[in-house]
């Protein structure tokens, strides 16, 4: 079983309200990953958690942050988001047998007005 | 700097045929490659990887080539289906907990 899975698959939401996504993976991976995933690019990573703690963060504004309650879930908590935050938000997991190789989640479409 | 490249945005193949992805790489340091399928609105699919100390990896109808010395790997489909058609990124990484690299991705259409 290599599944991530990401809550809600949709979000529209104003540029003042808060919301969450969620992530979830019970493959026993210790590395966690956010990338967010505009039209006709790749994935650009956001942040990294290792073994529950953030190792990386790309710069990304203060207006997204993560959390990691526990080796499975991974949060990313929105607030006061811009309409050009507008895109794919994917989860990915890494660990295990295949420790090299990152599985993505199925992402939250992401849309600011 | 773009440390990985795919230079072609698209390809075109007829059903039955081989398609051949290629991308290349700069970093030397580089010593884990993968290729992810991604379908629109999708999060990318874990296709097939290759290490550093290989140079074919082979999984059905998938097989990655590494060429070192060039920098330069290859993903191989054969024989190509409709269901193939979809964007494929190339992505690479050096080892520890360091980030995967990604190419900008191919769009494959395999023609009935």
């Amino acid at each position: 079983d290599t599944e991530v899975t990401q809550t809600p698959k949709h979000l529209v939401m104003g540029m003042t309200n808060k919301k969450s996504l969620k992530c979830e993976q019970h493959m026993g991976h210790r590395a966690m990953y956010w990338y967010k995933q505009k039209a006709k690019k790749p994935p650009e990573l956001m942040f990294v958690y290792s073994y529950e703690k953030l190792s990386i963060n790309e710069s990304v504004p203060s207006r997204f942050s993560p959390e990691c309650p526990n080796s499975s879930l991974l949060n990313l908590h929105l607030h006061a988001l811009q309409p050009e935050d507008s895109a794919l938000y994917l989860c990915a997991s890494r660990g295990g047998m295949h420790r090299e190789t990152q599985y993505f989640g199925p992402g939250t479409r992401l849309l600011v007005l | 700097d773009q440390q990985v490249k795919q230079n072609s945005p698209s390809l075109s193949v007829q059903e039955g045929r081989i398609s051949i992805l290629n991308c290349d790489y700069t970093n030397s340091m580089f010593d884990y490659f993968l290729w992810y399928k991604k379908y629109p609105a999708e999060g990318p699919t874990f296709l097939i990887s290759i290490s550093s100390i290989k140079d074919k990896n082979e999984d059905g109808r998938f097989t990655v080539f590494l060429n070192k010395s060039a920098k330069h790997l290859s993903l191989h489909i054969v024989p190509s289906q409709p269901g193939d058609s979809a964007v494929y990124f190339c992505a690479a990484r050096n080892s520890g907990n360091t980030p995967l690299v990604f190419g900008k991705g191919t769009r494959l259409s395999v023609i009935a």
